[in-house]
């Protein structure tokens, strides 16, 4: 079955303080890595699509990459207005029944304290 | 451009009781889902539509029903509340399955069963 782990699953820093998140999946013939934004109260908001392994791609303070095994986002010096949960999701190859659905792992919350 | 939007915001109901919850894109979007999210469980899949007049069960379809009349409107039936369906549902639409067809999500709809 096909499986998603996002670690760990809080993570408080200190504004200024780099760090990653991780996203590793079970997928084989991955089509798609998703990574979103969900903060307290609203629904999940999309930040990047990566591809394929190798490929990265940068938003503001934060950049995602793309192994063969696993996703991380990175932050760098994040903010306070950088708090939220972070999903990522994965797009499996097609199934015979035609229907696709993106797997999302549980999330990781972030605090980023001033 | 509204994208996806979500009707009602919060809802409270009796066990027993029968509700719609509303969900509204104006992007043209042929898939249509339904999740909710439930704390440590993260988004699960309850039915989808992949087209008008169609739909499908996700992974826990069971105690809901779903309409797709029109394109843009799906519709996400309760018909005995329970409080297991305590959570917060959240709708998203997709153009495709293509993986550079993203999927976007609504604001959410916070459900209590009491």
């Amino acid at each position: 079955e096909d499986q998603v782990t996002q670690s760990p699953e809080a993570l408080r820093l200190q504004e200024g303080e780099s760090s990653s998140l991780n996203c590793s999946y079970t997928v084989s013939g991955l089509r798609g890595l998703f990574w979103y934004r969900q903060d307290p109260g609203k629904g999940p908001e999309f930040l990047f699509t990566l591809y394929s392994a190798g490929e990265e791609k940068e938003k503001e303070r934060l950049k995602a990459t793309l192994t063969k095994k696993e996703s991380f986002l990175h932050i760098t010096a994040p903010k306070p207005e950088d708090s939220a949960t972070y999903l990522c999701a994965v797009q499996p190859p097609f199934l015979n029944t035609g229907f696709q659905k993106l797997v999302f792992g549980t999330g990781t919350r972030l605090l980023v304290s001033p | 451009n509204a994208g996806v939007t979500q009707t009602p915001k919060f809802r409270v109901l009796k066990t027993g009781q029968s509700m719609t919850l509303l969900c509204a894109q104006d992007m043209n979007h042929e898939y249509m889902y339904w999740y909710r999210q439930d704390p440590g469980m993260g988004l699960r899949l309850i039915h989808y539509s992949v087209g008008e007049g169609t739909t499908a069960k996700g992974e826990v379809p069971d105690g809901y029903n779903v309409s797709r009349l029109k394109k843009q409107n799906f519709l996400l039936g309760l018909e005995s509340a329970a409080p297991s369906q305590t959570s917060v549902y959240f709708c998203a639409s997709r153009a495709g399955v293509d993986v550079t067809d993203t999927q976007y999500f609504g604001p959410g709809t916070r459900l209590t069963v009491l």
